[in-house]
């Protein structure tokens, strides 16, 4: 079964530039999740889609970043404009189905680097 | 805020040792689960461990659960060098629709 892909996995920006990156989640996953792993720290959760639906996107700085699942299987996350301090990896991840205590399947991450 | 918080930070351990971490945690959950993080990649899961559990296997790996102390342990038996990662312990509770709060970590360094 193939993994949850995510491209680019590098991406060196300057500050106030944009930047989008993309996730394809394991087929069948309906739910979709976007992390951010600041260096030395877990991950945080930006963003959760059910589908093609926002579940939760409560601790996403809606101010610069937006996420989008259009057709409910791979998705997009876009901040405009960077800072600094989003340099960080982030993870996309999926599952098939929260009730079975929702284990999740995680991409390898875009490493961001903003200067 | 993350709620599971892991200790030790950091481990190095000799290859063919033990590695132990624990992790506390301060809300009721439903689930615990462990993963953990090669340098540069992503998470991959290593095992769930219900609240109505209190020990689970998997391979070399043992995990305990002591709700009423509100914290679990993993344990992994006769450590090799493909076990150096971070370890991570994220929970999980139905009030949350699952959703996982994860530690910040405990690095392993296994010593060939």
């Amino acid at each position: 079964e193939a993994g949850v892909a995510q491209s680019p996995r590098y991406k060196i920006i300057e500050k106030r530039q944009s930047v989008a990156f993309w996730c394809n989640p394991i087929s069948g996953h309906a739910t979709l999740y976007w992390y951010q792993q600041i260096l030395g720290q877990g991950p945080k959760l930006l963003i959760q889609f059910q589908n093609n639906g926002v579940v939760d996107d409560s601790q996403l700085p809606k101010d610069r970043f937006s996420a989008e699942r259009l057709k409910g299987v791979d998705s997009t996350l876009k901040i405009q404009p960077a800072k600094l301090e989003d340099s960080a990896v982030y993870l996309c991840a999926s599952s098939f189905s929260v009730e079975f205590g929702n284990e999740q399947f995680f991409g390898p991450g875009t490493r961001l680097t903003v200067l | 805020s993350q709620q599971g918080e892991e200790d030790p930070q950091a481990l190095s351990i000799q290859e063919g040792e033990n590695a132990t971490m624990n992790c506390s945690y301060k809300t009721s959950i439903n689930n615990l689960q462990w993963y953990r993080q090669n340098s540069g990649r992503g998470l991959v899961h290593l095992i769930l461990i219900r609240s109505n559990e209190r020990e689970k296997h998997s391979g070399r790996l043992r995990v305990t659960l002591d709700t009423s102390k509100k914290s679990s342990s993993l344990l992994i038996t006769a450590s090799r060098a493909a076990d150096t990662a971070s370890y991570f312990c994220a929970t999980a509770f139905l009030g949350n629709d699952y959703k996982l709060s994860f530690g910040a970590g405990t690095t392993v360094t296994v010593r060939a």
